[in-house]
């Protein structure tokens, strides 16, 4: 139990298009759902914290208008990419909170490539 | 949040018992200590949690010191799919709350 899928796995872009990633729960109903960002050799970034039915909360420096989160169902989130860089290059992971728990499961992240 | 500290990296044998070491002198009452894994390529996947009991499962076991100041992840016998970076973070548990991941130890399991 408590899977999460991302689709696609990967993506090549041109710059300035914009690119959605979508991030389900596949056997649970998930309250929160959270976007990472993650640069090669580095950590896991919080990009913000999406609640179903509510607007997301983005981090300190991540441009809400950029990477624009939508959050409509208890089992769906995604995360659109707008006028994609190649600075915005990068492994995005999402997560999920099981609705009466607490721990967070990870999908398997989406390499993006903007070229 | 709390933070945490962790050994930039470290080599275990094959078959043999990896001792994962966490320091979090700072954490407060309410705060859980999680480990996370992640695979070189994919998402982090949850591993283990407690509050000041020491836990088991499947995957591995827990023990958090008495002062709850730190704590030490073990893989009783490391298999060459246990290569990974391993993250320990303090937080509360509430499904709201966000994790914040560290650098985390990256765990080289060598035949």
């Amino acid at each position: 139990g408590a899977v999460v899928s991302q689709h696609p796995s990967w993506v090549i872009c041109k710059s300035g298009t914009s690119v959605k990633i979508e991030c389900r729960s596949l056997d649970f109903q998930a309250t929160t759902m959270f976007w990472y960002r993650q640069f090669p050799k580095q950590s896991l970034m919080l990009m913000a914290t999406s609640n179903e039915g509510s607007k997301a909360t983005y981090e300190q420096g991540v441009e809400k208008d950029k990477f624009l989160i939508n959050h409509a169902s208890l089992t769906l989130s995604t995360l659109t990419v707008t006028s994609a860089h190649p600075e915005d290059s990068s492994f995005y992971i999402c997560s999920a909170s099981i609705t009466s728990g607490n721990e967070q499961y990870f999908g398997p992240g989406t390499r993006l490539t903007v070229t | 949040d709390a933070k945490t500290t962790q050994p930039p990296s470290m080599d275990c044998a094959e078959g043999r018992a990896a001792n994962l070491p966490c320091n979090h002198s700072t954490i407060s009452g309410n705060e859980y200590v999680y480990w996370y894994r992640q695979i070189h390529s994919q998402g982090p996947q949850y591993i283990i949690h407690g509050l000041k009991n020491n836990e088991t499962n499947e995957m591995a076991s827990l023990i958090i010191t008495e002062d709850r100041k730190s704590s030490t992840l073990i893989l009783p016998h490391a298999t060459l799919r246990d290569t990974a970076v391993y993250y320990c973070i303090v937080k509360p548990k509430a499904a709201g709350n966000k994790l914040t991941f560290g650098g985390g130890t990256r765990v080289l399991v060598k035949p």
